[in-house]
């Protein structure tokens, strides 16, 4: 059984950019959540993807975009970045319903 | 909206010493109450998690916590820390009607000392 595995692990992007970040689920697992993790604070909740539709949203503006594929898997898209979009992004997966995520490794994004 | 409280922000605990870790919960109906730790630079990993049932609840590495509704508290506590408990503590509600998304707490940061 292998777990929650994001890529990549680091990026450092410019303002205006555009970046995609990968997540791929735990097997037999159908739903990601993304969350964006702030230096020094929480995790907040982006949106999560149940059955390649979005399930769920979070206070973040649209150029935050994601998919969710057939084999659970899933993105997190980010236009237009800004400065403030430095933050880890945490990919978890689960079932739906009552019950645990688990959360990948994150990926580092750094916007300059 | 439901939100999290963990008022301690930072907790030095001496080696071998208890540790409880404080949380407050806001959630209009039954809460899903988990407990998670995190390695500098590293993801979440969950220790425990309350749905129904009896309220004290044990984890993974000797960690347990009490859910008190009355109180909207989820305390985590361990009896004896090691120098390998030192990481950040999140508590985290999660409510399916919202999709199992789950609303998290500032955190707590552990420091252990020898």
């Amino acid at each position: 059984e292998t777990g929650v595995t994001q890529s990549p692990t680091h990026l450092i992007k410019t303002r205006g950019q555009q970046v995609t970040l990968r997540c791929s689920s735990q097997s037999g697992h159908n739903t990601v959540s993304w969350y964006q993790q702030a230096l020094g604070q929480g995790p907040q909740f982006i949106f999560q993807y149940y059955r390649e539709e979005e399930n769920g949203r979070g206070n973040f503006p649209p150029r935050f975009s994601g998919l969710q594929f057939p084999n659970y898997s899933s993105e997190l898209n980010v236009n237009a970045l800004e400065l403030d979009d430095s933050a880890l992004y945490l990919c978890a997966s689960s079932f739906q319903g009552p019950t645990e995520a688990f959360f990948g490794q994150g990926t580092r994004l750094t916007v300059v | 909206a439901q939100s999290v409280t963990q008022p301690d922000i930072h907790i030095t605990v001496s080696e071998g010493a208890s540790l409880e870790l404080r949380c407050n919960y806001s959630y209009g109906a039954t809460p899903y109450l988990f407990w998670y730790v995190q390695s500098p630079g590293q993801g979440l990993q969950l220790l425990l998690k309350y749905f129904s049932g009896d309220t004290l609840v044990q984890g993974i590495k000797g960690f347990e916590a009490e859910f008190k509704r009355s109180q909207s508290s989820f305390n985590l506590r361990k009896p004896s820390v090691h120098w390998s408990d030192a990481a950040e503590y999140f508590c985290a509600v999660g409510a399916r009607a919202a999709g199992n998304k789950l609303t998290f707490g500032g955190g707590t940061r552990v420091l252990v000392k020898p």
